[in-house]
């Protein structure tokens, strides 16, 4: 059973149309991130929720914005989307404090993300 | 910050040869990850290992853990297409729940 789900795979938008990417979760754990990921590089992560904690990443332009309305939605928005957005988006949750195991992170599918 | 430097970049192999990846860093990491992650999909988790000098074998894979917990390594013997992703590594730092990845490791295995 999917444990992290992301809707839709893919996305189609227009260059600066508003385009929201969505993730649920059913392991009910306390913090959910977005990563953006471009073609066999690295996840880069833009920000996170530790429970309703929003988290920004510095280097995260204003242009990407993210909402969590409970504990198992959490909504990647991007306001303007530009050509250099294009790129695969995951979700990804944790649940801090099993820190015996290590922190591993559940990822989604992703969303990937063509800006036209 | 820190950092962790993977390499090879890129690997290109034929189908029963050996690899090894490896992940380095200058910081000290309390645990690290090992994730693959197909074409099209998110990574998936593939071992944790959380003391120095500790080795895990997973099939045909065998990680390792730096005794100083600052590098790591993954080692796949006689590579099948299967194994064809990319691989990284991912650390946690002492007091932080956040990961730091490695840029990656593409891996083709040629049939």
């Amino acid at each position: 059973d999917a444990m992290v789900i992301q809707n839709p795979r893919y996305q189609v938008t227009q260059f600066g149309k508003p385009v929201t990417l969505s993730c649920s979760q059913t392991l009910n754990h306390n913090v959910m991130y977005w990563y953006q990921q471009k073609s066999s590089q690295a996840p880069k992560l833009l920000f996170h929720y530790y429970d309703k904690d929003f988290n920004n990443e510095a280097d995260t332009p204003d242009n990407f914005q993210s909402r969590r309305p409970n504990t198992s939605f959490c909504f990647l928005d991007i306001r303007s989307p530009g050509l250099g957005d294009a790129a695969m988006y995951l979700c990804a949750t944790s649940r801090v404090g099993n820190r015996l195991a290590g922190e591993r992170q559940y990822f989604g599918p992703g969303t990937r993300l063509t800006v036209l | 910050t820190q950092l962790l430097e993977q390499s090879p970049q890129f690997l290109s192999i034929q189908e029963g040869e050996n690899l090894t990846v490896y992940c380095n860093s200058s910081s000290v990491f309390s645990s690290l990850q090992w994730y693959r992650q197909e074409p099209g999909e998110g990574p998936v988790l593939l071992v944790t290992v959380v003391t120095g000098g500790e080795v895990k074998k997973l099939k045909r894979l065998t990680f390792q853990f730096g005794d100083a917990r600052k590098d790591s390594s993954l080692h796949i013997t006689a590579a099948q297409p299967g194994d064809t992703g990319l691989y990284l590594c991912a650390g946690d730092g002492a007091g932080s729940y956040q990961l730091t990845f490695g840029k990656g490791t593409k891996l083709s295995v040629i049939p």
